[in-house]
Order: structure tokens, then sequence, then C-alpha cells
């Protein structure tokens, strides 16, 4: 079965760090673009990074230079090293695989693991 | 940044009804990187429709996409009433990917 599953959310303090994991399984990571994609309480969805399979990344500019994309092609897992957190951060955080099959659009999705940056 | 903005905010329709739902863009969108996603609560989104019109792997063909340029459209033919949930329109062309801020389709 195609899917991904997060891990790795919780309650962190402001300017603390988190990393969330995203396993595969089904599929190869490194041979899709992958995303994450953030979802504040209550409000619509925001991409936040991607990572091409030849190892490119982008980032949205609410997060650059405070988040980073990753992935274990050993462990089929795609990682968010998230650094210097604040209170706006706080969000589901979905992992989603790029289709080529579909254009590109978002055809798998995680079910999401929640952030909360909180004192 | 391409902004999107949907309309109306909240549709209210009755089962069996026809749904239209709006998606406009800022600036001019490759119609092959315009998808629309659908979420009920506590879920993730679902792929519905990529490439403006194409719909995706096991999507009943009540639902349809068209337009393009800057205006795209979502269409229900007939609700059933699991369709009640929000949708969102996402430009994947340019970065940032951006999303639309939803239309909250309900019961009326």
């Amino acid at each position: 079965e195609v899917q991904l599953v997060e891990s790795g959310g919780g309650l962190i303090q402001p300017g603390g760090s988190l990393r969330l994991s995203c396993a595969a399984s089904g599929f190869t990571v490194s041979s899709n673009y992958m995303s994450w994609v953030r979802q504040a309480p209550g409000k619509g969805l925001e991409w936040v990074s991607v990572i091409y399979s030849g190892g490119s990344t982008y980032y949205a500019d609410s997060v650059k230079g405070r988040f980073t994309i990753s992935r274990d092609n050993s462990k089929n897992t795609l990682y968010l090293q998230m650094n210097s957190l604040r209170a706006e951060d706080t969000a589901v955080y979905y992992c989603a695989r790029e289709n080529s099959g579909s254009l590109g659009a978002f055809d798998i999705w995680g079910q999401g693991t929640m952030v909360t940056v909180s004192s | 940044e391409i902004v999107l903005t949907q309309s109306p905010g909240t549709l209210s329709l009755s089962p069996g009804e026809r749904a239209t739902l709006s998606c406009r863009a800022s600036q001019s969108v490759s119609s092959s990187y315009l998808a629309w996603y659908q979420q009920k609560p506590g879920q993730a989104p679902r792929l519905l429709i990529y490439g403006a019109s194409s719909r995706a792997t096991g999507i009943p063909d009540r639902f349809s996409g068209s337009g393009s340029g800057t205006d795209f459209t979502l269409t229900i033919s007939r609700l059933e009433p699991e369709d009640f949930a929000v949708y969102y329109c996402q430009q994947y062309g340019s970065f940032p990917y951006t999303f639309g801020q939803g239309t909250k389709l309900e019961i009326k």
C-alpha cells in the first residue's frame, strides 16, 4: 500500500527546534518530488518546502533560513528540521508526494503531525 | 507570488444539487499546474483534479474541473452527502506553490 506516515510533532517553546519525519511505503521517496504543507488551526493550507528527486530544495519565504528539508534514502524517509520556531509555526504538518503521473499535483498525503509552539 | 482567490467562501446546497466553485488567480497559471483538493474535518486533503480538468484516480465522474489562465472552476454535478467538505485550489507551476483560502460546501 502506498502511504506516508508523519511523526515527531509535539509541544515546543518559542525559539526551540523540532525534527519531523515522514516514512514512506509502497514507493521510493528519492524518486519523487516531496513536499511539506502545513495548516494552522482553523486555517487553510500553506506550502512549506519541496525536495526534488535530484536533491534541489525550495522553501516558502516564511520558513526560509529556519527550516531544512532532507531525506534518508536508506530509510525511505523525508524530514523537516525546524529551528527558531515561532508561535506562528503552530500547525498540522503534512508531507505529500508530487506525482509526475498527476502532473506534479499532490496525490498522496500523510495523516499529519501537530506542532504547537508555545511557552 | 500567485494569489488564488476562491469564491464563494461558503456554499449552502442540498444533496442532488449542482455545485460550482470558483478559483481566480492573480496572474496566469499554466493549466497543467492547477489542482483541486477536498478536505474533511480531521483528515488530510485528497486530490480530486489535476491539470485543471483531469480527475485523479478513483474520483467519481460527478467531479469535473475546467478553466484556463486566471479563472478555474470545480463543478460537482449532483451532490452526494459525502461531498460536503472544504475545497481548495492550488497552483504548483511556480514558487511558492500556493493554495486558495478554501470554499466550505455545507448542507442546506
